[in-house]
């Protein structure tokens, strides 16, 4: 099985970076992904890692160390719009899907 | 074009009532999943389909039951509701079997058992 720990909530200043950490021990390893999920939402895809290594798309950045069981999600200039829990998961040998219980993320002007 | 559906957005159920919950996708998508979101606990997988034909069970799977006669629908079966089925239910599709690709989820389903 897979244990995923993430911190339950981060506040930021519009414009600010944010770092999410995520942990994770698991049986087996077959990538990493970040969803993002506002308040009565469903969740939408941010990112995915499977080798090393940092990702970049545009405001936000994905980084994985397989080694470390460790990734972290990068917000960059934050924004009002940016506020919303961010849910790290990753896919096992048994290829499920498991995901942490989530980071809330609030942004203040 | 709609992507993944639900249905019912919302329910109130009596315990001891049978219910089902439907997901459609229109991206001739493989594979289908369903999950519940409840506070603190994040996501958990109940049953998933990597084909039309089969299925297989998730994380929590007891209570519940799935079917995918074909691609499009993957119905999910409460035979007897339970109060601790009280929940927000996700379904959600990937066109990569296995939970290697990106998932696409539908609105969801806020369900209450009382």
């Amino acid at each position: 099985g897979q244990n995923i720990d993430q911190p339950t909530e981060m506040t930021a200043t519009e414009g600010a970076i944010v770092q999410i950490n995520c942990t994770y021990q698991t049986s087996g390893f077959n990538g990493l992904f970040w969803y993002q999920q506002h308040a009565g939402e469903a969740p939408t895809f941010l990112s995915y890692n499977v080798l090393d290594g940092l990702e970049e798309k545009g405001r936000f950045s994905s980084f994985l160390s397989r080694s470390k069981g460790y990734s972290y999600l990068l917000l960059k200039e934050l924004q009002m719009k940016d506020s919303a829990s961010y849910l790290c998961a990753v896919t096992s040998n048994d290829y499920k899907l498991s995901f942490g219980a989530g980071t809330t993320v609030t942004v203040r002007a | 074009i709609a992507g993944i559906t639900q249905a019912p957005t919302s329910q109130i159920l009596a315990a001891g009532r049978r219910m089902t919950l439907r997901c459609t996708q229109d991206m001739r998508h493989n594979a289908m999943y369903w999950y519940r979101q409840d506070l603190g606990l994040g996501l958990r997988l109940i049953h998933y389909s990597n084909t039309a034909g089969t299925t297989g069970k998730g994380e929590v799977p007891d209570g519940y039951s799935v079917s995918r006669a074909n691609t499009d629908d993957f119905p999910l079966t409460l035979a007897s509701a339970v109060p601790s089925q009280t929940s927000v239910y996700f379904c959600a599709s990937s066109d990569s079997a296995g939970g290697a690709g990106e998932q696409f989820f539908g609105p969801g389903t806020r369900l209450t058992v009382l």
